[in-house]
């Protein structure tokens, strides 16, 4: 039961252009949303989060934006660059995950390509 | 600033073979944890730790042990390995796994044969 989805494998974007990477989720729990982007043969990197409190998260190029009724969530990344060609990872947390550990279920990725 | 070390890189076990993947991280975070990323597949924890003597499982623990003796280190053991357990294993730190979210080492790329 995959409880957070990237429904899209793959992205390609021209350059300066923006890219919209979606994300939706089931548990109703989740309370806490991030985005991770994942260069190959390393580890991923923290990139934005937003709390369920807010619907809009901006931080310089890359925005998330949370719709909790439809159990959205996407990230908005412009103008989009060569070297944001990575997989972006969406993954939930909620509060009452493991005694506070506050566990992240991690959806299967987007592998995004910005075409020079 | 090393952030979160993961070794080994690589290796490859036989069947039936155990071994230990360490992790050690100098942020002095107290939550730690290890994930599993099969391909195609999002990451699936394993286990997780809230602090020094503290674990417990996440999502897919059979096969598995960890222990965490100290803040700074948390290794994962496999014993009597099986193909299943091909993957690439990442082992994350973080400071409140909110706002921060977490910290993850470079991966282990482990094949069993």
């Amino acid at each position: 039961d995959q409880q957070v989805k990237q429904n899209s494998p793959s992205l390609s974007v021209q350059e300066g252009r923006i890219s919209i990477l979606n994300c939706d989720y089931t548990n109703s729990m989740f309370d806490y949303f991030l985005w991770y982007k994942k260069y190959p043969a390393e580890g991923p990197t923290f990139l934005i989060s937003i709390s369920s409190i807010k619907d809009k998260n901006e931080d310089g190029r890359f925005t998330v934006f949370l719709n909790k009724s439809a159990k959205h969530l996407s990230l908005h990344i412009v103008p989009s660059q060569p070297g944001d060609s990575a997989v972006y990872f969406c993954a939930a947390s909620h509060t009452y995950s493991g005694a506070g550990s506050y566990q992240l279920t991690f959806g299967k990725g987007t592998k995004l390509s910005v075409i020079p | 600033n090393a952030g979160v070390t993961q070794t080994p890189k690589f290796r490859i076990l036989k069947i039936g073979q155990s071994m230990t993947l360490q992790c050690t991280q100098d942020m002095n975070h107290n939550y730690m944890y290890w994930y599993r990323q099969d391909p195609g597949m999002g990451l699936k924890l394993i286990y997780y730790s809230v602090g020094a003597g503290i674990t417990d499982k996440g999502e897919v623990p059979n096969g598995y042990n960890v222990s965490r003796s100290t803040t700074e280190d948390f290794p994962l053991r496999l014993e009597l390995a099986a193909p299943s357990q091909t993957s690439v294993y990442f082992c994350a730190s973080s400071i409140d796994g909110r706002s921060y979210g977490y910290t993850f080492g470079s991966g282990t790329r482990l094949t069993v044969v």
